[in-house]
């Protein structure tokens, strides 16, 4: 067990629709970040979160949002769904106070079906 | 720009075999890290080891051990007696000062009884 918790752990939506994905840190890591793989494109970083502030963007779409909140946990927000949305997306933490640049840590995964 | 390559797709191998997942990269950054993770059947992402650009020297962990070598770019990770257990999808990985990871493709590794 990593000590990140990602709900929920699957989701099926249509197209259109908006989903939130969760995400809790391993206890007391500052930093959050989502990656999401699918079968054509890989493990793709998308963003990543600092204690509150965002702090890296890679290939995130513009219909994708993030936020972490002040309890440290993040939300990753996705908005007109595709069917090529459809992928596993993964949240991971790292970085304890006073600790920087460590390994990550990551959670189980939230499978998307955009359907 | 970072980047990792995985030339090998898929590899099978017997139980007890050994067996190489080869691993190279590319970075301008002088400071960089290196990682394996290991992806199941089940989905999540297991780390098994980091080093970092300054450190070459080998590591054995049980069964397994990592050669890194910056003259080549290359990280490989070697499973000595290969067990089913380890049948899973193998992905190295590449951090910088940008600290999100750059993954390589995958190696799928199938042990087989």
């Amino acid at each position: 067990d990593s000590g990140v918790t990602q709900t929920p752990k699957h989701l099926i939506t249509a197209t259109g629709q908006r989903v939130t994905l969760r995400c809790s840190p391993r206890s007391g890591d500052l930093s959050v970040y989502w990656y999401q793989q699918s079968l054509d494109q890989g493990l793709q970083f998308l963003i990543q979160y600092y204690n509150g502030e965002e702090r890296a963007k890679g290939n995130i779409l513009e219909r994708f949002s993030a936020q972490q909140f002040p309890d440290l946990h993040s939300e990753l927000n996705l908005s007109s769904l595709e069917l090529g949305d459809s992928a596993l997306y993964f949240c991971a933490s790292s970085e304890p106070p006073g600790r920087l640049n460590t390994e990550a840590f990551f959670g189980q995964g939230t499978r998307l079906t955009v359907v | 720009a970072q980047k990792v390559t995985q030339a090998q797709t898929e590899i099978s191998v017997v139980e007890k075999e050994d067996v190489t997942l080869d691993c190279v990269y590319e970075t301008r950054d002088t400071t960089y890290y290196l990682f394996w993770y290991k992806q199941p059947p089940s989905g999540e992402l297991v780390f098994l080891i980091r080093r970092n650009s300054f450190d070459e020297q080998n590591e054995i962990s049980g069964r397994y051990s990592w050669n890194f070598q910056k003259s080549t770019s290359s990280f490989n990770f070697t499973i000595t007696a290969s067990q089913v257990v380890d049948s899973a999808v193998y992905f190295c990985a590449l951090q910088t000062g940008a600290n999100n990871l750059f993954f390589g493709t995958g190696t799928r590794l199938t042990v087989i009884p």
